[in-house]
């Protein structure tokens, strides 16, 4: 498709369980962000890729966040082990060049976990 | 490190009528400045950015920003707004420098266009 594309859209976890969010940015986009968006905030960083690179992880808020693009298009973030805590959307964007800004966001995934 | 605040929450304006989205940033380094906006059920959307040159920046959809360094603002304006206005709207900074990459976001202003 045209947009950066995420799923699930929606997804239910029960405290403990492992998750994993899909991304698929647009094409050729080197540039793959993370974006962690709590009820009633505005987005905050997670991690950024170039191509397969993970450049920098440094929001990430735990190690049970864990992140991969093995061949620099598609992304998953993993959570294990959830929290109520957790519970958020999570934003994947994807740009062509990292520093100018322009992002293009998908839609989020939005994880509830009780 | 960096930080944005959006002061308002919220924001009810008629339709046609002019509207002001306040932002004002914190940095200790030169700033790039943006505003994006996200509309119901969709992801969000850049509508300006400041990188350099001139302060008063023009978007999509008829919004401007005006940087004020002196004022550590980046306030949006539209000088009359339509019912598909209403949205979320986003104001965040990166810095100029390594690292420019990573946002950093308000927590957002609902715009409600009243008709």
């Amino acid at each position: 498709g045209a947009g950066v594309s995420q799923s699930p859209r929606y997804k239910v976890a029960k405290r403990g369980q492992d998750v994993a969010l899909r991304c698929d940015p647009i094409s050729g986009h080197v540039s793959l962000f993370w974006y962690q968006q709590a009820l009633g905030q505005g987005p905050e960083f997670l991690t950024y890729f170039q191509n397969e690179a993970q450049l920098d992880k440094s929001g990430l808020p735990s190690d049970r966040f864990f992140a991969e693009r093995p061949e620099g298009s598609v992304s998953t973030l993993k959570i294990q082990r959830t929290q109520q805590e957790d519970s958020a959307v999570y934003l994947c964007a994807s740009s062509k060049r990292a520093r100018d800004g322009e992002l293009f966001f998908g839609e989020g995934s939005r994880l509830t976990v009780l | 490190a960096q930080s944005v605040t959006q002061l308002d929450s919220q924001v009810p304006v008629f339709e046609e009528a002019p509207v002001e989205l306040r932002c004002n940033y914190s940095s200790s380094v030169s700033v790039y400045l943006f505003w994006y906006v996200q509309y119901p059920n969709q992801g969000l959307q850049l509508l300006l950015k400041y990188l350099s040159g001139s302060t008063l920046v023009k978007g999509i959809n008829g919004f401007e920003a005006e940087f004020n360094k002196s004022q550590t603002s980046f306030h949006l304006r539209k000088p009359s707004v339509h019912i598909s206005d209403t949205a979320e709207y986003f104001c965040a900074v990166s810095h100029s420098g390594a690292g420019s990459y990573q946002l950093t976001f308000g927590k957002g202003t609902k715009l409600s266009v009243i008709p």
